[in-house]
């Protein structure tokens, strides 16, 4: 299809594990975005690129969560060491500009166990 | 500062009747307003956006949204609710000026439609 694919849907991890989650935006989107929504409570944000620039990372809640998009299409936001507080889904959304409304993925739920 | 405030958790309505779910919103400067649906274990879809043109938006599915700037409000409405309209919904605001599209959304409102 032509939306914004993420995988995996659904990552079991234990505690102290690395995770690499991936964000396939809608082909040509300029802007992506990450954002980790806890159980019963709205998205909030992580981070955003512009292409291959990451303009702005000041929702990323430590040093241990780490995104980047090298080719300006992918995207991947890895964490390290997780934790149990880290278990949420994490939602990818690319948008033509970052003036336009942002379409999103499914998700990707994570539970560290 | 942006900030979004859903004024309701929870909302239950009976199919065929008016749907209403609040939403207060804080922006320094002029805002973007969007309202997205999220059905369980899926992403969120965008229902309907307000970008400083009409003040009553309408969007999809038969949902409208007025932004009313003197109450700092855009509250979404529908005229009669369907069984398939039961979801989790979202207002978002997103200051294109101060914040390059970075989106604050509200908790959300858990829409229930009684048969």
């Amino acid at each position: 299809g032509a939306g914004v694919s993420q995988s995996p849907r659904y990552k079991v991890a234990k505690r102290g594990q690395d995770v690499a989650l991936r964000c396939d935006p809608i082909s040509g989107h300029v802007s992506l975005f990450w954002y980790q929504q806890a159980l019963g409570q709205g998205p909030e944000f992580l981070t955003y690129f512009q292409n291959e620039a990451q303009l702005d990372k000041s929702g990323l809640p430590s040093d241990r969560f780490f995104a980047e998009r090298p080719e300006g299409s992918v995207s991947t936001l890895k964490i390290q060491r997780t934790q149990q507080e880290d278990s949420a889904v994490y939602l990818c959304a690319s948008s033509p500009s970052s003036h336009q409304p942002q379409h999103f993925g499914d998700g990707t739920r994570l539970s560290i166990l | 500062a942006q900030s979004v405030t859903q004024l309701d958790s929870h909302v239950s309505v009976s199919e065929g009747t008016p749907v209403l779910l609040r939403c207060n919103y804080s922006s320094s400067y002029s805002p973007s307003l969007f309202w997205y649906v999220q059905h369980p274990n899926k992403g969120l879809q965008l229902l309907l956006k307000y970008t400083s043109a009409a003040t009553l938006v309408k969007g999809i599915n038969g949902f409208e949204a007025e932004f009313k700037k003197s109450e700092t409000s855009f509250h979404l409405t529908k005229p009669s609710a369907h069984m398939s309209d039961a979801a989790e919904y979202f207002c978002v605001v997103s200051d294109m000026v101060a914040n390059a599209g970075k989106s604050t959304f509200g908790d959300g409102t858990t829409l229930t439609v009684k048969p």
